[in-house]
């Protein structure tokens, strides 16, 4: 089956470092990849929603210039947290639709733990 | 504008007894419906998923049934395993290749 990457698979780093997260399809070919975040005990909430070759589409209250995505390749994207603080320690995942068709499933990566100290 | 609502964990059950997680769902038109599980320490993995009316998805002996008049997409298995111990989060899409919506997750403890 389709399988999704995530690297780190968790990070801690200090106040005010930037991190960078990747998300790889690794058999198929993602024309778009979603990032959400889950807080402990929680669901899953859409950050943002990124199309290859374009710019990524934020929800609201998800402040663009400091979770910057970037989705350069049919195969991956990247989220960076710029300017760390502890509120954004959290589990962030991705998710990638295969290109084309009509299937809507989605495939998670397996997340990534930030605390950030 | 939509969303997913499923029942308030956790659920404790004893291995072999019978599972029910409710989820019902707003939405403008017709959506796709999943379930997802998320074992311990690991990312979402599909569990099953339905994507008009009537359809039943089903694997790993979990059941769901896409019912439009109810808007429900209930979760049942017969006989739980304490291996089935996971968080169970209900969701839908509106369209293909749009992102989902998730429900708040239903945390299932099955003890031996």
């Amino acid at each position: 089956g389709a399988v999704v990457s995530q690297h780190p698979s968790w990070v801690i780093c200090k106040s005010g470092t930037s991190v960078k997260i990747e998300c790889r399809s690794l058999d198929f070919q993602a024309t778009t990849m979603f990032w959400y975040r889950q807080f402990p005990k929680q669901s899953l909430m859409l950050m943002a929603t990124s199309n290859e070759g374009s710019k990524a589409t934020y929800e609201q209250g998800v402040e663009k210039d400091k979770f910057l995505i970037n989705h350069a390749s049919l195969t991956l994207s990247t989220l960076t947290v710029t300017s760390a603080h502890p509120e954004d320690s959290s589990f962030y995942i991705c998710s990638a639709t295969t290109s084309g068709g009509s299937t809507d499933t989605q495939y998670f990566g397996p997340g990534t733990r930030l605390t950030v100290l | 504008g939509d969303s997913v609502t499923q029942m308030e964990g956790p659920v404790t059950l004893s291995e072999e007894a019978f599972l029910t997680i409710n989820c019902t769902y707003t939405a403008t038109g017709y959506p796709s419906l999943f379930w997802y599980v998320q074992y311990p320490g690991e990312g979402l993995q599909l569990l099953l998923k339905a994507t008009k009316a009537d359809d039943k998805g089903s694997n790993k002996g979990f059941e769901a049934t896409y019912r439009k008049e109810t808007t429900s997409f209930h979760l049942e298995k017969g006989s739980v395993q304490v291996s089935d111990s996971a968080v169970y989060f209900c969701a839908l899409s509106a369209q293909a290749g749009t992102a989902l919506i998730f429900g708040k997750g239903t945390t299932l403890s099955v003890s031996s």
